[in-house]
């Protein structure tokens, strides 16, 4: 039972470029999320999808893109990465729709922007 | 607007000693959902419990209890004879149940447990 991975666990980049951040679950989730965290801050949404081809902003998707071709994947992109986006994110997934249903997260994904 | 609170920053305590997590929350939707997750210092977000605003039952698993009281917003949650496996960082979320809204998390309660 794979549940939630992401990857990669570590990513060094460089301002300006452009960087994917992978998330696949094998429950077959409708709900997919991706969340950043920061100190002080505590867990914000960047994006979610409810369905394959369908995505909606969270609280915080200046400079984020998102997609979601198949129900099992939900792939982050940082099209011209910034130092601000150095943070931990975090790939969720959630069992139906959406309003009581369990997120359950990946292990994350510390990315460093130089 | 939701609103989570988690008052304290860190916590420690000895081990085998009661510990009480604090959470008050905020939001006009009449049907919620309140969550806390444990996140171990290796970082990953486990699951603890999920509790709906119709139901103020209090809840025990194990060494773990939570208190949710309607009447003063909040959803407490006490370890009990605390174990150095419960240093964590320990988040409380709602997401309510009109329009869109998300999962709104607190910002953590660091818990530190010292053999």
């Amino acid at each position: 039972d794979a549940g939630i991975t992401q990857s990669p666990r570590y990513k060094i980049t460089e301002t300006g470029r452009q960087v994917t951040l992978m998330c696949h679950q094998t429950w077959s989730h409708s709900y997919m999320f991706w969340y950043r965290q920061d100190l002080g801050h505590g867990l914000r949404l960047i994006y979610y999808s409810a369905a394959a081809d369908i995505t909606d902003k969270g609280e915080v998707p200046d400079g984020y893109v998102v997609s979601r071709s198949k129900t099992e994947n939900f792939p982050l992109t940082l099209e011209s990465a910034t130092r601000s986006q150095t943070s931990v994110y975090f790939c969720a997934s959630s069992e139906h729709s959406g309003r009581g249903g369990i997120q359950y997260f990946g292990a994350g994904t510390r990315l460093s922007v130089l | 607007a939701q609103k989570v609170t988690q008052a304290q920053t860190e916590i420690s305590v000895v081990e085998k000693e009661d510990v009480t997590l604090d959470c008050v929350y905020e939001t006009r939707d009449t049907t919620y959902y309140l969550f806390w997750y444990k996140q171990p210092p290796s970082g990953e977000l486990v699951f603890l419990i999920r509790r709906n605003s119709f139901d103020e039952q209090n809840e025990i698993s194990g060494r773990y209890s939570w208190n949710f009281q309607k009447s003063t917003s909040s959803f407490n949650f006490t370890i009990t004879a605390s174990q150095v496996v419960d240093s964590a960082v320990y988040f409380c979320a709602l997401r309510g149940n009109s329009g869109n809204t998300p999962l709104v998390f607190g910002k953590g309660t660091r818990l530190s447990v010292i053999a």
